[in-house]
């Protein structure tokens, strides 16, 4: 079983849509839970953290449920610079990150 | 701020040589880290430094893979003799103080093995 498990996706939502989309983690020990975007042949840069309470950063909302192990991440009002990869992170200890495969978000005018 | 570099950007080499990757962290950053990403995978963890100790290679595949970081500054990643299944991107992260604050990713190294 992999360590973070993604919806591949792609969501192809047009502008201004919601969309959101989750991710599965084996390991109950794991401590850090972050979102990072990754643009097409870039690097991946953080997008936001995720705390237990559910945090929003502007359009964006994560949420974690540790008892069902998974994290979620919505946009709301996307616009057409959202379209990216979505990289799901888990931090099983104090240094070493677990990658998603990415979820693909399309944003259409 | 500088950011994450690496060097080079792209590679492309025959079944059987060597290659050498380059990583400059984030001046100050003790943390340094390698991932890689092959075709249609997650990116996977390779190994950690603080500062010139290697905290953890455990994500290392084989011993065709060498990583250093003399000085702790600066970090390379031999690959000797390189294999098809070498072929992928190679990222580089670096964090300050504490392991678990944001890692900095650099721009990746495109590999291409032939």
């Amino acid at each position: 079983r992999k360590e973070v498990e993604q919806d591949p996706g792609p969501f192809n939502v047009p502008e201004g849509a919601t969309v959101a989309f989750n991710c599965t983690y084996s390991n109950s020990a794991s401590q850090s839970f972050f979102w990072y975007r990754q643009d097409c042949r870039k690097e991946p840069k953080l997008l936001m953290s995720v705390y237990s309470s559910g945090n929003e950063d502007g359009r964006f909302t994560a949420q974690l449920n540790r008892a069902s192990q998974y994290i979620s991440l919505l946009i709301r009002d996307s616009k057409l610079s959202d379209s990216a990869t979505y990289l799901c992170v888990v931090n099983m200890n104090d240094y070493k990150l677990s990658f998603g495969a990415g979820t693909t978000v399309t944003v259409r005018a | 701020e500088a950011g994450v570099t690496q060097f080079p950007s792209h590679s492309v080499i025959e079944k059987g040589q060597t290659v050498t990757l380059r990583c400059d962290p984030i001046s100050g950053h003790d943390n340094l880290y390698w991932y890689r990403r092959v075709m249609g995978k997650e990116i996977k963890f390779l190994l950690h430094f603080v500062k010139e100790s290697k905290q953890d290679e455990s994500g290392m595949p084989n011993n065709r893979f060498l990583a250093e970081r003399t000085g702790g500054t600066y970090s390379t990643l031999k690959v000797q003799p390189a294999e098809l299944e070498d072929s992928g991107v190679y990222f580089c992260a670096s964090s300050q103080d504490l392991a678990w604050e944001t890692q900095y990713f650099g721009p990746g190294t495109r590999l291409l093995v032939l």
